[in-house]
C-alpha cells in the first residue's frame, strides 16, 4: 500500500530547461512534504520542503508546489544543470507520527549537457 | 565533517549470523531513525527513537533490535539473518522539537546475506 507514489521512474531533460518531478499521495493526514536528492552510494540529502498550509515554496532554482485537493506535489528545477542528475525522492509525514517519513520510490533525473 | 555516520559501509555475512550496524550523529539531534531500502528502492521506516521513547514499525521482525547507549548513537542489531534482510540500511537524525528541520541521513550500510 504505497501512500506516496512517484509514477515516473526516470526523467531526462536538456541542460538549461525546466525539470518537473511529480509526486502523489493518498494519506490525507500528511501535513508536511519534503524532497530529497540522492547520489549513488550516498544517503538522501534534504532539498526543499513544504507545509500543508502553503501551496508553494521556493529556494533558488528549486520550487515545490502543493495541490492538496488533488493530493499532488511537484518539484520544479529551473534551470536544470548536469549536477542535478540524481534520484529524487518525495517524502511525507504527519504531525504526531514522530516525523517518520513515508517515501516514494524515487525518480532518476538525468540532465543532459 | 560527517553529520550522520554509519559503520560498516558494506557488510557481507552468512544466513543465520547475528550482526550489528552502528550509527552516530554529531548534530545534537534528539531523535534518530533507521530506514531500510529494499530491492525496489523504497525507503521504509523501521524505527524512531527519541531518548524516552522507542517507536517500532509493526512490520519489522523482532529479530531487529535498536539499541541507543546515548542520544548520539542508535545501533541496529540483527539476529538470525535471513536472505530477505539483504538491503541498504540508512540511519537518520532530526530535532524533534523543531519541525522545520529535516532529517539528515547517513550514507547507508549495504548488507548482503549469502
Amino acid at each position: 500500500d504505497q501512500q506516496v507514489k512517484q509514477n515516473s521512474p526516470s526523467l531526462s531533460v536538456q541542460e538549461g530547461r525546466i525539470s518537473i518531478l511529480n509526486c502523489d499521495y493518498t494519506n490525507s493526514m500528511f501535513d508536511y512534504f519534503l524532497w530529497y536528492k540522492k547520489y549513488p552510494a550516498e544517503g538522501p540529502t534534504f532539498l526543499i520542503s513544504i507545509s500543508s498550509i502553503k501551496d508553494k515554496n521556493e529556494d533558488g532554482r528549486f520550487t515545490v508546489f502543493l495541490n492538496k485537493s488533488a493530493k499532488h506535489l511537484s518539484l520544479h528545477i529551473v534551470p536544470s544543470q548536469p549536477g542535478d542528475s540524481a534520484v529524487y525522492f518525495c517524502a511525507a509525514f504527519f504531525s504526531g507520527s514522530a516525523r517518520q517519513l513515508t517515501f516514494g520510490s524515487g525518480t532518476q533525473l538525468t540532465v543532459l549537457p | 565533517d560527517t553529520a550522520v555516520s554509519q559503520t560498516p559501509k558494506y557488510l557481507v555475512t552468512q544466513m543465520g549470523n547475528d550482526k550489528s550496524i552502528k550509527c552516530e550523529q554529531n548534530l545534537g539531534h534528539d531523535t534518530m531513525y533507521w530506514y531500510k531500502q529494499d530491492s525496489k528502492k523504497f525507503l521504509k521506516i523501521m524505527f524512531s527513537y527519541n531518548n524516552k521513547e522507542l517507536i517500532i514499525n509493526e512490520t519489522v521482525p523482532n529479530r531487529f533490535s535498536p539499541k541507543s547507549p546515548d542520544k548520539a548513537h542508535l545501533n541496529l542489531h540483527i539476529n538470525s539473518l535471513e536472505l530477505g534482510d539483504s538491503a541498504v540500511y540508512f540511519c537518520a537524525s532530526s530535532q524533534e522539537t523543531d519541525s522545520n528541520q529535516p532529517q539528515h541521513f547517513g550514507d547507508g550500510t549495504r548488507l548482503s546475506i549469502l
